[in-house]
């Protein structure tokens, strides 16, 4: 199966930063990557896909570039909801359908 | 507005069995797959399998392959996932999920997932 390595694991930051996330696959993937937001005790949320295309109704201040083997998120101006766990999926290899560990970002 | 509603928390023995139901609605529920997918206690998100609603066919994660069993009542929109012998590791959130991209009629392929269900808590303890 691919593995899909996020990072960092965790790190701090405040409202107005420019955040960037990093997601790396172990083989080449093209531009099959999508990226979910998730908030304690709810499920996630589809933000990008084929890594740069916006989900309909996702902020602007949301963006993915990437392809091959190296992806990342970049959150523009961080508002307070955008305080959550972030996780990329590769959806090159299928059935084996295979996610990153998360990315947990917090209030600094 | 397209919804996935789940079954309740559900607490579990070693060696049991669960079945988590997911309901859909606001979309034909035979035109597309469902997928399920888990969560562990504070661990990352792991594919699980798909049904075909409109065919009942299915393909599982080699992981499960054995104990579970997807399948689906199309009368009332609503897919189902059964885990057998179940462990303590098995204790986890469990999602469904349908996919966007491509399915043909027999499989899915580059697919990514939305919406999803809100989510199932298995817990097994003795």
């Amino acid at each position: 199966a691919i593995r899909m390595t996020q990072s960092p694991s965790s790190f701090s930051a405040s409202t107005g930063d420019r955040v960037t996330i990093t997601c790396r696959a172990s083989q080449g993937i093209s531009s099959y990557l999508a990226w979910y937001q998730q908030k304690p005790g709810k499920a996630p949320k589809l933000l990008i896909y084929a890594a740069s295309t916006l989900q309909s109704g996702v902020p602007s201040r949301f963006s993915g570039s990437g392809s091959g083997t190296d992806f990342t998120l970049t959150i523009s101006c961080l508002q307070s909801e955008d305080f959550a766990t972030y996780y990329c999926q590769q959806y090159y290899s299928y059935p084996m359908y295979t996610f990153g560990q998360g990315t947990k970002l917090e209030i600094k | 507005q397209v919804q996935l509603v789940q079954s309740g928390a559900e607490v579990k023995k070693p060696g049991a069995s669960v079945k988590v139901s997911c309901k859909a609605s606001g979309y034909t529920f035979t035109g597309y797959y469902m997928h399920w997918v888990r969560q562990a206690p504070g661990q990352g998100l792991e594919w699980m399998g798909w049904i075909n609603p409109n065919s009942g066919g299915t393909n599982y994660a080699q992981k499960f392959q054995g104990r579970v069993t997807m399948t689906r009542d199309t009368s009332i929109s609503t897919a189902y996932m059964e885990l057998s012998r179940l462990r303590s590791d098995d204790t986890a959130v469990y999602y469904c999920a349908r996919p966007q991209g491509y399915c043909s009629s027999t499989s899915c392929y580059h697919v990514w997932f939305d919406p999803w269900g809100q989510g199932t808590l298995v817990t097994v303890s003795s």
